[in-house]
């Protein structure tokens, strides 16, 4: 079945820092992918998102491409602060109607200052 | 505001006492779901929702019942809780055709 794997954590960068979060798929058809945030205490936040091969999903500074060919998905930043500590979680979904969100484990990410 | 809303936020129970979680959206989505997350696996997907009336399990249905007689509220259902259901939970419901979830602020259940 589908499934989705991130790189482990806790990742640990001081602020400023460039940070990269890998995330590979495995898929049986054309998913679309998504980043989500979790910040402590909240719920799940889209961050962003790709909806086929070669879209690029951006916001607030972070980054993320569709890459068919390596079946990646990998979130970057070029300079993180304090305020992006938080746990990340990739995903996918198949675009057929009743499909759900397939997360991979998440990635904890703690920026110091 | 456009939003999930989810209670109780906490809540510490019991072994074999009923009890119901509410989600509603204000969002008129057609399809919602829950899942539950655990340290180390993730979210899975407990139960989902296509629209009024229409359920289907997820991955982890075991233990949990859902019902949708109105197109804003999900509730979650534990008949009989045990230990292994401690976990936080989240609503979420579904924008569109490229499947963007929106997530309530989840629950945090506790089962002694």
């Amino acid at each position: 079945g589908d499934s989705v794997t991130q790189m482990e954590g806790p990742v640990t960068l001081s602020e400023e820092a460039f940070l990269t979060i890998n995330c590979t798929y495995t898929a049986t058809g054309y998913p679309s992918l998504f980043w989500y945030v979790q910040y402590p205490g909240e719920g799940l936040q889209l961050l962003l998102k790709a909806t086929k091969a070669d879209d690029k999903g951006s916001n607030k500074g972070f980054e993320a491409t569709y890459r068919k060919e390596t079946t990646s998905f990998h979130l970057e930043k070029g300079s993180v602060q304090v305020s992006d500590s938080a746990v990340y979680f990739c995903a996918l979904s198949e675009n057929q109607a009743g499909t759900a969100l397939i997360f991979g484990k998440g990635t904890t990410l703690s920026v110091s200052s | 505001e456009a939003q999930v809303t989810q209670n109780p936020r906490y809540l510490i129970t019991v072994t074999g006492k009923k009890l119901t979680v509410t989600c509603s959206q204000n969002m008129n989505h057609e399809y919602m779901s829950w899942y539950r997350q655990d340290p180390g696996l993730g979210l899975r997907q407990i139960y989902y929702s296509m629209n009024v009336e229409v359920t289907d399990k997820g991955d982890v249905p075991e233990g949990y019942k859902v019902s949708r007689k109105e197109k804003r509220n999900f509730p979650l259902i534990l008949e009989s809780p045990s230990p292994n259901q401690t976990s936080l939970y989240f609503c979420a419901s579904r924008k569109g055709e490229y499947n963007e979830q929106f997530f309530g602020p989840g629950t945090r259940l506790t089962v002694l």
